[in-house]
């Protein structure tokens, strides 16, 4: 079955570059997202990118994909402490409900 | 403005009561769907719903039901068979479930036990 798997925690200090991965399993076609949730509040979608693109640039957001060995990191440019949250990677095939990894942590050090 | 709206924002069950959390949209949007959280699990799919009057189970249901008669409607009821209720629900929806345009969500119902 599907399977996204992502490192729980990650600090950087402010005005540095953060970079968060993510592997996933499924090897069709395939989207694949980006979510960033503040505390005690819902998703927030930040960017996604079909599996037939190797990179996607939004302003301070960077998108990698990695397709061979199913990678796909996001990249956050000059991190400011409102970055601070939980960010998840989420991957989705055809008709099947999206699959979420368990969200990496991120802490901004002023 | 269109979005997702989630109800209450918390809500508190007593032993052996079924609760209702509501979720509403204004999307036009035909897939919803309801999540689980809980600390360090990422978000667990319950139920999910494609279509009005239709609804498939998903990774968790087992203690949860859910109704979809309305599209903009996908109320989930926490009955007292889920023993473990404690969590944040989020609510979700998509244009369809087919289409690869993203999930929007709610803000969330935090559970807790009396």
């Amino acid at each position: 079955g599907e399977d996204v798997e992502q490192s729980l925690f990650l600090s950087v200090r402010e005005g540095d570059s953060s970079v968060i991965n993510c592997t996933y399993t499924d090897s069709s076609s395939t989207y694949l997202y980006w979510y960033k949730q503040e505390p005690g509040a819902g998703l927030q979608l930040l960017t996604y990118i079909f599996s037939n693109m190797d990179m996607k640039q939004d302003q301070r957001l960077t998108v990698l994909l990695n397709k061979k060995d199913k990678h796909l990191s996001l990249r956050i440019a000059d991190t400011q402490t409102g970055d601070s949250a939980i960010y998840f990677c989420a991957e989705k095939e055809g008709n099947t409900p999206l699959v979420f990894g368990k969200g990496t942590r991120l802490s901004v050090i002023a | 403005d269109g979005g997702i709206t989630q109800s209450p924002k918390y809500l508190f069950r007593k032993e052996g009561q079924n609760v209702t959390l509501s979720c509403e949209q204004n999307l036009n949007h035909d897939a919803m769907y309801w999540y689980r959280q809980d600390p360090g699990q990422g978000l667990r799919l319950i139920y999910y719903s494609q279509i009005v009057n239709d609804f498939q189970k998903g990774d968790i249901a087992e203690g949860y039901s859910v109704s979809r008669e309305k599209k903009e409607s996908f109320p989930l009821t926490v009955t007292s068979a889920q023993k473990n209720p404690t969590a944040f629900y989020l609510c979700a929806s998509s244009i369809d479930r087919s289409s690869n345009q993203p999930q929007h969500f709610g803000d969330g119902t935090r559970l807790s036990i009396l």
